[in-house]
């Protein structure tokens, strides 16, 4: 049974709009959500993060949002641009087990 | 900085053989993980260690055992592989309790 799960397995975007990227949780012990970015070929970078105590990260052009009633976080990329194409994991820390979902692959069209 | 190094890079192995990935982090980081990258399925966690001398299970640990008889390196063994075992691995290390992770380059096992 999937604790993390990313519904979309991908994403177009036309450059310059605003991309959303959801994720859904199950477990209510998670401490942390985190958002990572993956290039082919290349291994997961860290991207952002929010306290379970939060609502709202905002860095730069990424915000990632927790909604803890409804067990759901989205990540806000405004405005989206052609590097911002890659595959974006959500993650869940709980209990030094950090639980990945399965990826949204982001296409940004020109 | 070289941060996580993995090797190798990409491997070809018959059934039934013993393989161990390699993973090396010059980050000082307490804690490091193993992930396999699957097609629909994600990153899955097959062990971790918080610190040196500790491991855990995670998600997926079945035919995979670690060690972790010192800080920086964390290798992965697969005692008898298995195609189903055919994946990219993902080593990774952290510092912080928040879940921030670095990554390495993966390793592509291919088990015929």
């Amino acid at each position: 049974d999937q604790q993390v799960k990313q519904n979309s397995p991908s994403l177009s975007v036309q450059e310059g709009r605003i991309s959303i990227l959801n994720c859904d949780y199950t477990n209510s012990m998670f401490d942390y959500f985190l958002w990572y970015k993956k290039y082919p070929a290349e291994g997961p970078t860290f991207l952002i993060s929010i306290s379970s105590i939060k609502d709202k990260n905002e860095d730069g052009r990424f915000t990632v949002f927790l909604n803890k009633s409804a067990k759901h976080l989205s990540l806000h990329i405004v405005p989206s641009q052609p590097g911002d194409s890659a595959v974006y994991f959500c993650a869940a820390v709980s209990a030094s087990k950090i639980i990945f979902g399965s990826g949204t692959r982001l296409s940004i069209r020109p | 900085i070289a941060g996580i190094t993995q090797a190798p890079t990409s491997q070809i192995l018959a059934a039934g053989r013993r393989m161990t990935l390699r993973c090396t982090q010059d980050m000082r980081h307490n804690a490091m993980y193993w992930y396999r990258q699957d097609l629909g399925l994600g990153l899955r966690l097959i062990h971790y260690s918080n610190t040196a001398g500790t491991t855990g299970k995670g998600e997926v640990p079945d035919g995979y055992s670690v060690s972790r008889a010192n800080t920086d390196d964390f290798p992965l063994q697969l005692a008898s592989a298995v195609p189903s075992q055919t994946s990219v691995y993902f080593c990774a290390s952290s510092e912080k309790e928040s879940g921030e992770l670095f990554f390495g380059e993966g390793s592509r096992l291919t088990v015929l």
